[in-house]
């Protein structure tokens, strides 16, 4: 089985501006999980979908949001973006049923300058 | 709030040797997962092991093994005969069943492994 795949790997965006990241999850996999990761504040979790749907929400401003498709795949989206946005996002997916693994995308490095 | 607490940012350990990670966590739950992650220089996460907490029986998988103290709600990560390859940053990594997909992560321990 192919793993969790995350494009584009890199990017490098102006403040004010927004920047769409995808994710496509094992096949299989329905609930689908995104991090936020940066060497001051860790890993942070920021929301997580399910036959998209959002079932569950980290504590980040209405500027982040994302949405899940039939096919399970899931995007993330961050408007206005500000120079703190700088990260690498982790899209993780899990089978969601007895069963709560969670597989790692390789990530999207974000840079925003 | 659940909170993961991993006291080491850095450990070191000798090729071959044993090296154990510590991970502390807080919850009210009673049902929930514990993992260990690790993350090399390439950066893919990979989930090394995990433990349900319901499971008094420690989790092993390979040269890795946890011991899982519920009472105190410790969960370390021991690794035998230590790699070259098992250089990485270590997560410790909580899920309750009642917070779907949402995993809270401690703030990771770096592993040196000198040869």
């Amino acid at each position: 089985k192919a793993g969790v795949t995350q494009t584009p790997r890199y990017l490098i965006k102006t403040r004010g501006q927004q920047v769409t990241l995808s994710c496509s999850p094992i096949s299989g996999h329905r609930s689908v999980s995104w991090y936020q990761q940066t060497p001051g504040q860790g890993l942070q979790f920021l929301f997580e979908y399910f036959s998209e749907t959002q079932r569950n929400k980290g504590n980040f401003p209405g500027r982040f949001s994302g949405r899940q498709f039939s096919n399970s795949r899931s995007e993330m989206n961050v408007s206005t973006l500000e120079l703190g946005d700088s990260a690498l996002y982790l899209c993780a997916s899990s089978l969601a049923v007895g069963t709560y693994e969670q597989y790692f995308g390789p990530g999207t490095r974000l840079t925003v300058t | 709030a659940q909170t993961v607490t991993q006291s080491q940012p850095e450990m070191s350990v000798q090729e071959a040797e044993t090296v154990t990670l510590s991970c502390t966590y807080d919850t009210s739950e009673s049902d929930y997962y514990l993992f260990w992650y690790k993350q090399p220089p390439s950066r893919q996460m990979i989930l090394v092991i995990r433990q349900e907490a319901y499971k008094q029986q420690n989790a092993t998988e390979n040269r890795f093994s946890v011991n899982f103290q519920k009472a105190a709600k410790s969960f370390s990560l021991k690794i035998s005969d230590s790699q070259l390859g098992d250089a990485a940053m270590y997560f410790c990594a909580y899920w309750a069943n009642t917070n779907a997909g949402k995993s809270t992560f401690g703030d990771g321990t770096t592993l040196t492994v000198k040869p």
